[in-house]
């Protein structure tokens, strides 16, 4: 079955990077693209961006494009977001989800806290 | 960049109840819609996708429809399980975007 597993949570300093791993299986990983979606404290869905796992094409969202890069490794069917210049707002779950044109399978979720 | 918009924001309903979700699109997103539910402190569950195909295995209480930029989710008879938020998205083209979300509770 289709699973995408996170990496565990998170504590970083204003001004440090962080970066989330996903590891997917039960699937042709190359054959899909994955979303990451972060979700702030009582908030709802932010879409981040998207990258290919064919190509390692991306896609971000402008708010964040400066401050992230999202890669995949075909070799461990894993995907990678690094968010970088992290502030106290980027306290968040982040999620990584499989694309089939829209996000399907979603992984558990990975607890970053931006705190000094 | 397209934006969605939900309403209401929150209800609440009884069991068994007939419930409705609209999401409206700032412009035409053909059929690229889709809707999630969202349980507190799990990761959303895709419910229905292209407007009005439910994924496989959700229940059949759950309908989708709307074309353009007016969507609805519906939940035909209102279950415990199905309180939380729910969330629907546009996937037309980069940047997709979700709706700010309806919280559904229980009477």
């Amino acid at each position: 079955q289709v699973q995408l597993v996170q990496s565990g949570a998170e504590a970083k300093k204003p001004g440090a990077s962080v970066r989330v791993s996903c590891k997917a299986s039960g699937y042709a990983f190359s054959r899909f693209g994955i979303n990451w979606v972060r979700q702030a404290p009582g908030q709802g869905l932010e879409w981040m961006g998207w990258v290919s796992a064919s190509n390692g094409q991306t896609n971000y969202a402008q708010r964040f494009h400066d401050r992230v890069t999202m890669t995949t490794d075909t070799s461990t069917t894993t995907a990678y977001m690094e968010l970088r210049s992290l502030r106290r707002d980027d306290t968040a779950v982040y999620y990584c989800a499989r694309v089939r044109g829209f996000p399907d399978y979603w992984g558990q979720g990975t607890r970053v806290t931006v705190s000094s | 960049d397209i934006q969605m918009t939900q309403s209401p924001s929150s209800l609440s309903a009884s069991v068994g109840d007939r419930v409705t979700i609209t999401c409206q699109a700032s412009e035409d997103i053909t059929d690229n819609l889709s809707w999630y539910h969202q349980k507190p402190g799990k990761a959303p569950r895709l419910l229905i996708f292209d407007v009005s195909n439910v994924e496989a295995g959700v229940p059949s209480r759950f309908s989708g429809s709307g074309s353009g930029t007016d969507f609805t989710l519906t939940i035909s008879s209102l279950q415990p399980e199905d309180i939380g938020t729910y969330y629907c998205q546009h996937y037309y083209f980069f940047p997709v975007a979700f709706g700010g979300g309806t919280q559904v509770e229980l009477k």
